[in-house]
């Protein structure tokens, strides 16, 4: 699987976006990048993932750049309850090997959002 | 919002004693995951499962073991707690593709 790289930490005003990056420049072509986040003490929860085109849902945007070698995930009004680490994977999706792995969280990035 | 529990949620536990974490999901996923996790530490894959009575050990070595004999159901015991066990246990749960569902944890405790 592609290595990804994220900052540390981030701060953010609330209300303000979050933009958090993620550099995976080993990505290969049948890989998807993966967003997740864990908020203190809890299961990481599930937040968006893509393949080349940028999506979204009602959580957050995923913006992948054109050579796929990077990505930006996007909290457009970012809360309170937006502070927490975010792990951005990379992983080839289906598949009958696929469950075999771990998904490798990484460190991450811990994202505070101030009031 | 995924369906997937976990319980008990907190467990302080004295050694030696025999534990089993239950994780249930009602989403009809076919894979089941156990992760361990400590604290402001990276999550490591101990177990999984392809389906019923399919398991296999993850990348972290672990004493623990798992069983699973309905596709909802993937308990995880501990035949002799010790304190190096103390940690938090993720179960996750997903179906085909690699969008994984967690379960809020359990907190062991082992005195």
């Amino acid at each position: 699987d592609a290595k990804t790289t994220q900052p540390t930490s981030m701060d953010c005003a609330e209300g303000r976006a979050a933009n958090l990056p993620c550099n995976h420049s080993t990505i290969s072509g049948n890989e998807y990048v993966y967003w997740y986040r864990q908020i203190h003490s809890q299961g990481p929860q599930y937040i968006i993932h893509g393949l080349k085109n940028n999506e979204t849902n009602e959580m957050a945007s995923l913006i992948i750049t054109e050579d796929r070698k990077s990505s930006t995930l996007i909290l457009p009004h970012a809360t309170l309850r937006d502070t927490a680490v975010y792990y951005c994977i990379v992983r080839v999706e289906g598949g009958m090997d696929t469950g075999r792995r771990a998904l490798t969280f990484g460190s991450g990035t811990r994202l505070q959002v101030q009031p | 919002e995924a369906d997937i529990y976990q319980t008990p949620r907190y467990l302080v536990i004295g050694t030696g004693k025999k534990i089993t974490l239950e994780c249930s999901q009602t989403m009809g996923h076919d894979k089941m995951y156990w992760y361990q996790q400590d604290p402001g530490m990276e999550l490591h894959l101990i177990h999984y499962s392809y389906g019923v009575n399919s398991t296999e050990k993850g990348d972290l070595s672990s004493e623990s073991t798992v069983s699973r004999i309905r596709t909802e159901h993937f308990p995880l015991t501990l035949e002799s707690a010790r304190p190096s066990h103390t940690s938090q246990y993720l179960c996750a749960s997903s179906f085909m593709g690699e969008t994984q569902y967690f379960g809020p944890g359990t907190r062991l405790l082992v005195l």
